[in-house]
């Protein structure tokens, strides 16, 4: 089945310490991205990467940091979070450069105290 | 920029009624995508329908459809014989042609009543 899959699912951590939230795809999609989502902000995208070795921010990148080391995977990395990290986090997938629909993962809830 | 914009936060519609949601956006450019996603409380972020930019017929999707009006940059998902299933949240998003980054509204809450 084709899919983009995210963990943790839900995660509370501490300010400052660091985490990792995990994103897969079997779809051999070379675009990814991070997208968060607040309310009434709508989903802003975080970072991107086009293909393996190969990232770029976003509309909304401070305090966040990601890799693409094989194209299935593209982590994201939060290395000291802060409160107004708090937030529904989405990771995406796509074939690039026809606007072909983006698959989404099931979303990380992140709560920072 | 391009930008997306939904002017009603919140919508309500009776079941098996017609309800439309309003979007428009703003781009200089020609060649670009239409999205309307939808996402339910389970968070999951479903694809409703989607509309290239120099196609002039309207997309269709069974009960959805969309109305798109390139020159006043207006891209509105109507819903018919709406059911308590389609109580969501619902995105309108775009993409340039080229660029995979998508773009999105604010956000619509619609909610089904019985």
């Amino acid at each position: 089945e084709a899919q983009v899959t995210q963990n943790p699912r839900y995660l509370i951590t501490v300010t400052g310490k660091k985490l990792t939230v995990t994103c897969s795809q079997n779809m051999n999609h070379e675009y990814m991205s991070w997208y968060r989502q607040d309310p009434g902000l709508g989903l802003r995208q975080i970072y991107y990467s086009m293909n393996v070795e190969v990232t770029d921010k976003g509309d909304v990148p401070e305090g966040y940091k990601v890799s693409r080391k094989e194209k299935r995977n593209f982590p994201l990395i939060l290395e000291s979070p802060s409160p107004n990290q708090t937030s529904l986090y989405f990771c995406a997938s796509s074939l690039r450069g026809v606007g072909t629909e983006a698959f989404f993962g099931q979303g990380t809830r992140l709560t920072v105290v | 920029a391009q930008t997306v914009t939904q002017s009603q936060p919140e919508m309500s519609v009776q079941e098996a009624e017609t309800v439309t949601l309003s979007c428009t956006y703003d781009t200089s450019e020609s060649n670009y995508y239409l999205f309307w996603y939808k996402q339910p409380p389970s968070r999951q972020m479903i694809l409703v329908i989607r509309q290239e930019a120099y196609k002039q017929q309207n997309a269709t999707e069974n009960r959805f459809s969309v109305n798109f009006q390139k020159a006043a940059k207006s891209f509105s998902l109507k819903i018919s014989d709406s059911q308590l299933g389609d109580t969501a949240m619902y995105f309108c998003a775009f993409t340039q042609g080229g660029s995979e980054k998508l773009v999105f509204g604010k956000g619509t809450k619609l909610t089904v009543n019985p």
